[in-house]
């Protein structure tokens, strides 16, 4: 099993669509938990931290499930903005692992 | 503040050849780590480093070598360059506290292509 795995996509959604992406991670003792937003060609960039209480910051949403080693994002009234790779990163101490990424594409 | 800086972003070796990425930060951060992503693929941990003086191998670091003798800076030496490390190289930095590490912070990357 991968350590972290998501659904490459690409998924195709209009403007003002909702749309969830989940990743999966095998170790349980990882300790923390994000989501981060590549463009193009560019860095990664933190889009938020993941809590088990979950957590919301605008039109995203993420959550956390340990028991089921499970981390979500949902994205509320697309923007063409929000076109970009979005990673699940999860962290030992020393240590960050990303998922390979998963590719949303906003069309008007 | 400058952040992450690393250089250069652009580079062309010949197979057999030599270089050192730089990466340099500002942040005060204790935690470096140096990553690739090759096209369509995720990032791989090279090497990392929890401080000054302390380096080790992540999950792809045969062709290269690290050395962190301050705090800011944490070069990535390729040595005898070859096909195969055509890719964008990533250094990242990290806070940490005695309970937690945070998020990661990300230089612009280093395109190389080795012909």
């Amino acid at each position: 099993r991968k350590e972290v795995e998501q659904d490459p996509g690409p998924f195709n959604v209009p403007e003002g669509a909702t749309v969830a992406f989940n990743c999966t991670y095998s170790n349980s003792a990882s300790q923390s938990f994000f989501w981060y937003r590549q463009d193009c060609r560019k860095e990664p960039k933190l889009l938020m931290s993941v809590y088990s209480s979950g957590n919301e910051d605008g039109r995203f949403t993420a959550q956390l499930n340990r028991a089921s080693q499970y981390i979500s994002l949902l994205i509320r009234d697309s923007k063409l903005s929000d076109s970009a790779t979005y990673l699940c990163v999860v962290g030992g101490y020393s240590t960050l692992t990303f998922g390979k990424g998963t590719m949303l594409l906003v069309s008007p | 503040n400058a952040g992450v800086t690393q250089t250069p972003k652009f580079r062309i070796l010949k197979i057999g050849q030599s270089m050192t990425l730089q990466c340099t930060q500002d942040m005060n951060h204790n935690y470096m780590y140096w990553y690739r992503q090759d096209p369509g693929m995720g990032l791989k941990l090279i090497y990392y480093s929890v401080g000054a003086g302390i380096t080790d191998k992540g999950e792809v670091p045969n062709g290269y070598n690290v050395s962190r003798s301050t705090t800011e800076d944490f070069p990535l030496r390729l040595e005898l360059a070859a096909p195969s490390q055509t890719s964008v190289y990533f250094c990242a930095t990290r806070p940490t506290t005695t309970w937690r590490a945070g998020e990661a912070f990300f230089g612009q990357g280093t395109r190389l292509t080795v012909v």
